[in-house]
């Protein structure tokens, strides 16, 4: 199994609907993290948690809510989503470097 | 924030080539690590290298961190070796910066 296990891999939905992306690790890190990339470009930081209890926004949280329900356990929710929601999502754990999930291409139409 | 410039943006080799891609990063950091990011979008880790050097069978890593760059070294270039390779940075609980990526293209 993967150390870091996202789903869905692949997902299209309509604008306006409520969609999440789960995020599952066996690590045991403490720290995880979603990541969001367009086509070109770098990966840009959504939200990132350091424990359960401990929720931060990242450079681009607006439309985004996240919820850390166990320590292996990290979602990312869009509660209605939008066209320019279509991109490459990554969930990622952190203990001396990250360490990436497969990824979950999102397409909004 | 940190910023982190890579290059060449894209590099296009023969099968067999070796190729040397470079990262420059304008602070301190404590993490350094090298991506691979393959045709079907999977980011592949490669090398966490704050400092020093690193091998891997084909590739290797160096980082001078008092001059603030990175090089990711691949020999004998394979067509499996193609996609995008991004260094990504931080510093303490700083989040993760990422360079725009180095497009390799390995030609059969």
């Amino acid at each position: 199994d993967a150390d870091v296990t996202q789903t869905p891999r692949n997902r299209i939905t309509k604008t306006g609907k409520r969609i999440m992306l789960e995020c599952s690790q066996t690590k045991g890190h403490d720290r995880m993290y979603w990541y969001r990339q367009d086509p070109g470009l770098g990966l840009r930081l959504i939200y990132y948690s350091f424990d359960v209890k401990d929720i931060n926004k990242g450079e681009i949280s607006d439309g985004y809510s996240v919820s850390r329900q166990a320590q292996a356990k990290f979602s990312l929710s869009l509660e209605s989503a939008i066209p320019n929601q279509t991109a490459l999502y990554f969930c990622a754990t952190f203990y001396v470097g990250y360490t990436f999930g497969s990824g979950t291409r999102l397409t909004v139409v | 924030g940190i910023q982190v410039e890579q290059s060449p943006p894209d590099l296009i080799l023969q099968e067999g080539a070796n190729s040397t891609l470079r990262c420059n990063f304008s602070d301190s950091v404590n993490n350094l690590q090298w991506f691979h990011q393959n045709p079907w979008g999977q980011l592949i880790n490669l090398f966490y290298i704050p400092s020093g050097t690193k091998q891997n069978g084909r590739l290797s890593a160096t980082t001078v961190a008092t001059e603030r760059y990175s090089l990711l070294y691949i020999s004998s270039s394979q067509t499996t070796d193609s996609g995008v390779y991004f260094c990504a940075v931080n510093f303490g609980n700083e989040k993760l910066t990422f360079g725009t990526g180095t497009r390799l293209t390995i030609i059969p």
